[in-house]
């Protein structure tokens, strides 16, 4: 699976839109982007995931680049309980089963009120 | 809907005792399942792979005689640390794989964790 870089930590303030950035340059052609959080003391929350397209669902929206090398994960109207640590995984999709994750070290996500 | 449980949400042993942890897919079968290990201030390490009906496949560097996992139904996976030491203190995290593919491509669900203690 391709390596992702993201930022350690970002502060946003309750309300706006929080952008949480994903560098992802070695990623291949099969590979998708996913999201997910973990909130502490808790087990991690699927977000949203993409290939190329821009992706938009009920919790956030993915905007990845055109040369697919980065994505920036956009929580609109965030809110105190949207503090979390945030991980970008880059891998191969399975249809129809599944692999094991690979989580870095993620973003710390910390909604100021 | 895809709910994943996890009992007991906390447990405090001592040293050289076994532990198990349940791993439940409430309203949903899973052919696959996934164990974590989660250490403080760290990320998740995935520990091993849960197939039902069969074998577990471990990460390199994980004792598969130390942490024993069972998947005897589709809704079910238990991990058992066996001769607990404090080094095994940690966060447990379970996930599951909804069977023969759904809407959403390779989809994960959680549990919600159980820390372990050993003393």
């Amino acid at each position: 699976d391709a390596k992702t870089t993201q930022p350690p930590s970002m502060d946003c303030a309750e309300g706006r839109a929080a952008n949480l950035p994903c560098n992802h340059s070695t990623i291949s052609g099969n590979e998708y982007v996913y999201w997910y959080r973990q909130i502490h003391s808790q087990g991690p929350q699927y977000i949203i995931h993409g290939l190329k397209n821009n992706e938009t669902n009920e919790m956030a929206s993915l905007i990845i680049t055109e040369d697919r090398k980065s994505s920036t994960l956009i929580l609109p109207h965030a809110t105190l309980r949207d503090t979390a640590v945030y991980y970008c995984i880059v891998r191969v999709g399975v249809w129809g089963g599944a692999d094991g994750l690979t989580f870095g070290k993620g973003t710390h996500l910390i909604i100021q009120p | 809907g895809a709910v994943v449980s996890q009992h007991p949400s906390r447990v405090i042993c001592k040293s050289g005792t076994s532990v198990k942890i349940e791993c439940r897919s409430l309203d949903f079968q899973a052919t696959t399942m996934f164990w974590y290990r989660q250490f403080p201030k760290q990320s998740l390490m995935l520990m091993a792979t849960s197939n039902e009906g069969s074998k577990a496949t471990y990460e390199q560097g994980v004792e598969k005689d130390k942490f024993l996992i069972n998947h005897a139904s589709l809704t079910l996976s238990t991990l058992t640390v066996t001769s607990a030491h404090p080094e095994d203190s940690s966060f447990y995290i379970c996930s599951a794989s909804p069977s023969g593919g759904t809407r959403t491509y390779n989809e994960q669900f959680f549990g919600p964790g159980t820390r372990l203690t050993v003393l």
